[in-house]
């Protein structure tokens, strides 16, 4: 079974100021990962999601993510925040495996930027 | 523009009523999917479509019911038998649903309220 921890429930950051939001999942097989964005009351978005090859995936907005398989991680960063970047962010893997479509969410990291 | 709609934006249901939410997309994609998402909780996934006239339970389908009948359409119906409705309802879709690494495209999602 797999399963997704973002252990900071909520981020407070102020802007301008760097931002990394973690993410560690759990599998007894490799996986794709992802990374989404929810803004309030609204659906979510892909920023950006690992495949294979290089171990640092850049995405929309201005945020990266680097994968560390010894330390199954999937951190989230940015340079630099915005107000704009205040929103709900999730982490999710996908089992590499026949047929598999399955999202496996973990339980989300509100980043809430300040001026 | 191609997305995928959600109806209504908010939905209130009464003790014992069923209440059925739309989702359509013009995507052209095969795979349709439906998410419970709860307070403080990651996404969970409730029923899945990989083509027209099929669709297998996720990990939280009791309560729940799908169709499928028209490639762009994945209505879900809440039944009286689910107990704690109360959530924000996500759709949404992907190009085939069988190989891993797709990206899900989300709907704007659908607030469903018990009176």
């Amino acid at each position: 079974a797999q399963s997704v921890t973002q252990l900071d429930s909520q981020v407070p950051v102020f802007e301008e100021a760097p931002v990394e939001l973690r993410c560690n999942y759990s599998s007894s097989v490799s996986v794709y990962l992802f990374w989404y964005v929810q803004y309030p009351n609204q659906g979510l978005q892909l920023l950006l999601k690992y495949l294979s090859g290089s171990t640092l995936v850049k995405g929309i907005n201005g945020f990266e993510a680097e994968f560390n398989k010894s330390q199954t991680s999937f951190h989230l960063r940015k340079p630099s925040v915005h107000i704009s970047d205040t929103a709900e962010y999730f982490c999710a893997v996908n089992p590499r495996m026949d047929s598999s479509y399955k999202l496996i969410f973990g339980s989300g990291t509100r980043l809430l930027v300040r001026p | 523009d191609g997305g995928i709609t959600q109806s209504p934006k908010y939905l209130f249901r009464k003790e014992g009523q069923n209440v059925t939410l739309s989702c359509e997309q013009n995507l052209n994609h095969d795979a349709m999917y439906w998410y419970r998402q709860d307070p403080g909780q990651g996404l969970r996934l409730i029923y899945y479509s990989q083509i027209v006239n099929d669709f297998q339970k996720g990990d939280i389908a009791e309560g729940y019911s799908v169709s499928r009948e028209k490639k762009e359409s994945f209505p879900l119906t809440v039944t009286s038998a689910q107990k704690n409705p109360t959530a924000f309802y996500l759709c949404a879709s992907s190009i085939e649903g069988t190989s891993g690494g797709e990206t899900q495209y989300f709907g704007p999602g659908t607030r469903l309220l018990v009176l």
